[in-house]
């Protein structure tokens, strides 16, 4: 069951705030986020396992909500190079068990001086 | 370290011919994944090895996609015939222990 993000897109001036929202109808064990720069790959942000937990990279931090299946990026001062295309992806099973990780459509992030 | 490494970068084909893109994973990582991405589909598991054994393909579109890891070190995807819905950027990516995936830099397919 694919994860769903919102919003699809958001424009930011520099040293704004912005949260990315992914959300499952299904139970989670994990949430993954991703960055994808254009015309790159994607590259690992965090790993939030069910429990609650927050994580942060930089001034990049997410939030697990299991028992709503829900988990939010949260970007602080945003900064240039914080631009590109945010995915959530989500375990149901985890991948040592079998499972798979299944990404969200995206959300494009696009930081302006 | 050099990362996963993916052949060739890009490939253009005619419809009909056979394509095979090659993938390098990072020495020690256990799992091996296949993704295909697309505006229309967004990123998509195809298949995924662990330890040269292939876990799940359930996402492999059809007969026409087949991928094997002969080694810890070598993996292909291949399509015969390809089709022009076949036309996507594939990603390999490679993990030490199934949480952190490191992408390769994709091959983008072109097929007329």
């Amino acid at each position: 069951q694919q994860p769903v993000q919102s919003p699809q897109a958001v424009i930011l001036r520099e040293g704004e705030d912005a949260v990315i929202n992914c959300s499952s109808s299904k139970a989670l064990y994990s949430v993954h986020w991703y960055r994808q720069k254009h015309g790159e790959a994607p590259v690992f942000l965090m790993i939030l396992l069910k429990g609650g937990e927050q994580k942060g990279h930089e001034k990049i931090s997410a939030s697990f909500n299991e028992k709503k299946q829900q988990s939010s990026l949260y970007l602080t001062a945003s900064q240039l190079s914080y631009s590109g295309t945010y995915f959530c992806g989500t375990e149901e099973t985890p991948i040592a068990q079998g499972g798979k990780l299944i990404f969200g459509q995206g959300t494009e992030l696009s930081v302006k001086p | 370290d050099a990362g996963v490494i993916q052949s060739p970068r890009h490939e253009v084909t005619e419809m009909g011919q056979e394509v095979t893109l090659r993938c390098k994973p990072i020495s020690g990582h256990d799992y091996l994944f296949w993704y295909r991405q697309t505006m229309m589909r967004g990123l998509e598991l195809l298949i995924y090895f662990n330890n040269n054994v292939p876990i799940d393909d359930s996402g492999m579109p059809e007969d026409r996609f087949s991928a094997k890891m002969p080694n810890a070190s070598f993996s292909t995807l291949k399509i015969q015939p390809s089709e022009p819905r076949d036309s996507a950027v594939y990603f390999c990516a490679s993990s030490p222990d199934s949480r952190e995936q490191y992408f390769g830099p994709g091959t983008r397919l072109t097929v007329t």
